[in-house]
């Protein structure tokens, strides 16, 4: 079956800049989301792609790369509130229509 | 607050009884979709419902059931529960059909088996 892999805990400073990867399974695969999930609550979407490139929003930018079955999620001038976990989803188009989420990237900002 | 309705909140039930999980998507929202999320195993799609119609289906058990109504809510049934199926589930809800539009989460339901 499908697979996405992103790595489990990342911890970065406020003010600074990280970069989470997420890398997938390239056949079948046709649109990356990210998500943001704070501890109990609901996740809420960040952004998509479908196209190769840099999508920008804000502070929030997200990269796919269709052929390399890779994607990142960049979040500039951190800030404590950012602490939460990060969903990479892709929507997986082979057969009937299903997202596939990844296990979530854990990220604390740090003082 | 995102729009999406969940009820209950809290459910804490025994193994082998039946519960049933109520979602109300944003007004004017067709589609509904149903996930899973266990500790051991990250956000479960289930099941896609748009006006009233099956979409989608994910890794959903036949155990568990689900259906949009006319007006649009949507019930996911779990039957013959088991502890295993202890966990949040969360309905989310999009204005279309198409699966690129972003989707909007109600606040969970969290199942208990006991």
């Amino acid at each position: 079956g499908q697979n996405i892999d992103q790595p489990t805990e990342m911890t970065a400073t406020e003010g600074a800049i990280v970069q989470i990867n997420c890398t997938y399974q390239t056949s079948g695969f046709n649109g990356l989301f990210w998500y943001q999930q704070h501890a109990g609550e609901a996740p809420t979407f960040l952004s998509y792609n479908v196209l190769d490139g840099l999508e920008e929003k804000g502070r929030f930018s997200s990269f796919l790369s269709r052929s390399k079955g890779y994607s990142y999620l960049l979040l500039k001038e951190l800030q404590m509130k950012d602490s939460a976990s990060y969903l990479c989803a892709g929507l997986d188009t082979s057969g009937t229509y299903k997202y596939i989420f990844g296990t979530g990237t854990r990220l604390k900002v740090l003082a | 607050d995102s729009g999406v309705t969940q009820t209950p909140k809290h459910l804490i039930t025994a193994t082998g009884q039946r519960v049933t999980l109520r979602c109300s998507p944003r007004s004017g929202d067709l589609s509904v979709y149903w996930y899973q999320q266990s500790l051991d195993q990250g956000l479960q799609f289930l099941i896609q419902y748009y006006n009233g119609e099956e979409r989608a289906k994910g890794n959903i058990l036949e155990r568990f059931s689900a259906q949009q109504f006319p007006d649009l809510h949507s019930e996911l049934n779990l039957s013959s529960l088991e502890l295993g199926d202890s966990a949040l589930y969360f309905c989310a809800s999009t204005s279309g059909d198409s699966s690129y539009n972003e989707q909007f989460f109600g606040p969970g339901t969290r199942l208990t088996v006991l």
